[in-house]
């Protein structure tokens, strides 16, 4: 059975912190790792991850994927308000299938 | 730009009660999917089409039911209602173009069943 877990389920921090979110897979068939970010409604793309060691950045996020200890992490740097949301990874498992994982729901304080 | 519209937004059904969640695209995506929210889980597939006129079962594809008639639409079917099937329900769709394609999400219909 193919398996997407992510760590921690939720976690509570300050502007200005730095928050590192986890995510790890067991599945048979890989293709791609993609992080969404999902507010009120709609999942909303933020990376897509297909080579081990390549770093995507876009502005204060940046992921990272290793493909050899079959994990990814999500680092939000420089904290804000509106980064308070559940953050969900996603494994493509062909047929461009995704298998999502529970999510991690971060908050951020003012 | 309207994307992946999905209607209603909000919907409380009666146990045995039957309806279906539409979905469309705009952006002619051959590949679309239903999924399914549970409080505190993440997403899962129900049923995935390829193309018109292809559907196949994702993971969690007991009491629903779907058809591809058109690229644009693919609405989903609940015929019997059942208090399991209280979810948020989202359709997405993704381009066949290009092999690094994210699936773009719709906004969600709500969905209990008392």
């Amino acid at each position: 059975e193919d398996k997407v877990v992510q760590s921690p389920l939720s976690l509570v921090v300050h502007e200005g912190d730095t928050v590192t979110l986890n995510c790890s897979y067991e599945v048979t068939n890989f293709r791609s790792l993609l992080w969404y970010k999902q507010e009120k409604k709609a999942p909303t793309f933020l990376f897509m991850l297909t080579s081990s060691g390549i770093e995507k950045k876009s502005g204060r996020l940046s992921s990272i994927l290793d493909k050899k200890e079959l994990f990814s992490i999500l680092n939000i740097t420089a904290t804000q308000t509106g980064d308070s949301a559940v953050y969900l990874c996603a494994v493509d498992l062909g047929d461009y299938k995704l298998s999502f994982g529970a999510g991690t729901t971060v908050t951020v304080r003012a | 730009n309207a994307g992946v519209t999905q209607t209603p937004k909000f919907r409380i059904l009666k146990i045995g009660q039957s309806m279906t969640l539409q979905c469309t695209q705009d952006m002619n995506h051959n590949y679309m999917y239903w999924y399914r929210q549970d409080p505190g889980m993440g997403l899962k597939l129900i049923y995935y089409s390829v193309g018109a006129g292809i559907t196949d079962k994702g993971e969690v594809p007991n009491g629903y039911n779907v058809s591809r008639s058109t690229t644009e639409d693919f609405p989903l079917r609940l015929e019997l209602a059942a208090p399991s099937q209280t979810s948020v329900y989202f359709c997405a769709s993704r381009s066949r173009q290009g092999g690094n394609q994210p699936q773009h999400f719709g906004d969600g219909t709500r969905l209990s069943i008392l």
